[in-house]
């Protein structure tokens, strides 16, 4: 069974247009997370959903819109594209806290390339 | 603010080789320690952790010890294969709700048989 799971994996698009990404966890975990990783391979957070309400919010521009449905599931919109949002995105759940430090799952990843 | 500093790379290894890979933080309190791998094309997977001092974190022959004095978590590992080739990040989390994880730049290991 996949633990994270997000669609699509392959992402490519146009500047301007506007675009989601998917994410779904069956770990009954309570926190989702967007990471974002950079072409030298740099992983920095972007967004934290605890229980659906927004926890962590970066200095991400606003184009990005995180939207939690459920506890299960953290999707990604992003509009009016930019070349610079090229990258790989991560998606991640955790439980909020355990005695066993709190590890984090993280799904396959989506590669959006914007020309 | 919190931080984390692992030792630049690539790192190119022979098989049966010895690892060494240099993981430094800086974080108020007592944060718990990671090390997350990624093989190529794929997300990553968690390799080790450990919570408190002197904890060794321990997998498939990866070790690394929580080692508050020098604010360190070097992971090693006796004998490396080529199917350790892969990015390693060591990365922290603060013991707080709702915190996320904060990563190294992340080491490219390259073993050759």
């Amino acid at each position: 069974d996949t633990a994270v799971s997000q669609t699509p994996k392959y992402l490519v698009t146009q500047m301007g247009n506007d675009k989601s990404i998917k994410c779904e966890q069956n770990l009954g975990h309570d926190t989702m997370y967007w990471y974002k990783q950079d072409s030298k391979k740099f992983l920095k957070i972007m967004f934290s959903y605890n229980n659906k309400e927004l926890i962590i919010n970066e200095t991400v521009p606003n184009r990005f819109s995180p939207k939690s449905p459920d506890k299960a599931h953290l999707n990604l919109h992003i509009n009016s594209l930019e070349l610079g949002d090229s990258a790989v995105y991560f998606c991640a759940s955790s439980q909020v806290w355990t005695a066993g430090g709190s590890e984090q799952y993280f799904g396959p990843g989506t590669r959006l390339t914007v020309t | 603010g919190n931080s984390v500093t692992q030792m630049e790379g690539p790192v190119t290894l022979s098989e049966e080789a010895f690892l060494t890979i240099n993981c430094t933080y800086t974080a108020t309190g007592y944060p718990s320690l990671f090390w997350y791998v990624q093989y190529p094309g794929e997300g990553l997977q968690l390799l080790l952790k450990a919570t408190k001092a002197d904890d060794k974190g321990s997998n498939k022959g990866f070790e690394a010890t929580y080692r508050k004095e020098t604010t360190s978590f070097h992971l090693e590992k006796g004998s490396v294969q080529v199917s350790d080739s892969a990015v390693y990040f060591c990365a922290l989390r603060e013991k707080k709700a709702g915190t996320a994880l904060i990563f190294g730049k992340g080491t490219t290991l390259s073993v050759s048989s």
